[in-house]
């Protein structure tokens, strides 16, 4: 099935810089790469989405690109804010697997004022 | 307001003793699911359902069950929990395989 590996576990960045969690993929059959957000004592929240027959796609301060032929995609936050502090995770759907969400083991970030 | 709702959100039981986590979605999905958290393990998939009366195992499906007999409602059963099943559980619901899915807030459950 499919694997799903993000780095790094644990980002700290000061406010204002940038933070990129990367992550890879296995099945070469995936072609939906949402990323979701998680707050404390809360469910999970997509934050932006990738389909496979995207690049790179924007929403103000996030981005998402995706590299097909090396089955990586990353998260990119710009001017990082306090309140970005959370826990993000990566996740690719495969065609393959029906209706499976696999989700990388998550990355902690802390935006530091 | 779309919506997905568990409960309870917070469980204490003893192991042996048979226990339902309810989940509830009010956006007409079809497709749901449930998923366990662990620390360091991430978000793993228990069971899924593409539809009423559909549900197939995830990859940790040992000592569950569910099953989906409305479109709403998808719970998940634990006939004879052990402690190792101690998680936070969530469930989650999509209308289609490259759309957003919807999580519940959670429901943290201890086997003691």
């Amino acid at each position: 099935g499919e694997n799903v590996e993000q780095h790094p576990s644990t980002l700290s960045v000061q406010e204002g810089d940038s933070a990129v969690i990367k992550c890879t993929y296995s099945d070469s059959a995936s072609n939906y790469f949402p990323w979701y957000k998680q707050e404390l004592g809360k469910g999970p929240q997509l934050i932006i989405d990738i389909r496979s027959n995207v690049g790179e796609k924007k929403d103000q301060r996030i981005a998402v690109t995706l590299n097909k032929t090396a089955k990586h995609f990353s998260l990119h936050i710009t001017e990082t804010q306090p309140e970005d502090s959370a826990v993000y995770f990566c996740a690719a759907r495969s065609g393959n697997s029906g209706y499976a969400l696999n989700f990388g083991k998550g990355t902690s970030l802390l935006v530091t004022p | 307001e779309a919506q997905v709702t568990q409960n309870p959100r917070y469980l204490i039981t003893v192991t042996g003793k048979k226990l339902t986590v309810t989940c509830s979605q009010n956006m007409n999905h079809e497709y749901m699911s449930w998923y366990r958290q662990d620390p360091g393990l991430g978000l793993r998939q228990i069971y899924y359902s593409m539809n009423v009366e559909v549900t197939d195992k995830g990859d940790v499906p040992e000592g569950y069950k569910v099953s989906r007999k409305e479109k709403r409602n998808f719970p998940l059963i634990l006939e004879s929990p052990s402690p190792n099943q101690t998680s936070l559980y969530f469930c989650a619901s999509t209308q289609g395989l490259s759309t957003e899915a919807f999580f519940g807030q959670g429901t943290r459950l201890t086997v003691v």
